[in-house]
């Protein structure tokens, strides 16, 4: 099992929807959590950390399920320019273990 | 220039060359990575330099070989390579090297080995 597992989509979303991705990972201390956005042909920058009692930032909410040991992002009102991959982050013995990445379309 | 700044941007290497990749950071960082990224696979760590002194080797062969003078300065000396080594060669910087403040990375070296 891979230590942080992604839905690479892609995800093809009109305008203004609302998204969501999950990501799960497989060991139970991981310590924190974050999403990247990695435009095409760019680098990854941070988007947001996960805390434990869920987050939002605009449009994006993030939230960590301890539990089920996943972490979702949310999208609300779609915009052209949030096309992307989404990247699942998880810290590991302060390792940075990345996702394979989600990638996500919206279109007009 | 602010930011980490990666040279060169773009590389083609035959398997016999030698090259270097090389990134500098304007963020006051001290800690500094090595990342290879391949179509359709996760970012995979290869080095970590903490204050200058390298602290994660992540089973890497020996023909890539990472250089930290500075904490500022971070290369990443090729040779030999094979063509499965073609790839996008990210450097991050970080406030620490424990994995909690956030990565930067620069634009990344696209490599092709020939």
């Amino acid at each position: 099992r891979k230590e942080v597992e992604q839905d690479p989509g892609p995800f093809n979303v009109p305008e203004g929807a609302t998204v969501a991705f999950n990501c799960t990972y497989s060991n139970s201390a991981s310590q924190s959590f974050f999403w990247y956005r990695q435009d095409c042909r760019k680098e990854p920058k941070l988007l947001m950390s996960v805390y434990s009692s869920g987050n939002e930032d605009g449009r994006f909410t993030a939230q960590l399920n301890r539990a089920s040991q996943y972490i979702s992002l949310l999208i609300r009102d779609s915009k052209l320019s949030d096309s992307a991959t989404y990247l699942c982050v998880v810290r590991n013995t302060g390792k940075l273990i990345f996702g394979q990445g989600t990638t996500l379309q919206v279109k007009p | 220039e602010t930011g980490v700044t990666q040279t060169p941007r773009h590389l083609v290497m035959g398997m016999t060359n030698k090259k270097s990749l090389k990134c500098e950071q304007h963020l006051g960082h001290n800690a500094m990575y090595w990342y290879k990224q391949s179509a359709k696979k996760p970012l995979e760590l290869m080095f970590v330099y903490s204050l200058e002194e390298r602290v994660e080797n992540n089973s890497v062969p020996s023909r890539f070989s990472p250089e930290c003078p500075n904490s500022s300065h971070l290369f990443l000396h090729l040779h030999t390579l094979q063509p499965e080594d073609s790839a996008l060669y990210l450097c991050a910087s970080s406030q620490d090297g424990t994995g909690v403040s956030p990565l930067h990375f620069g634009n990344g070296t696209r490599l092709t080995v020939t």
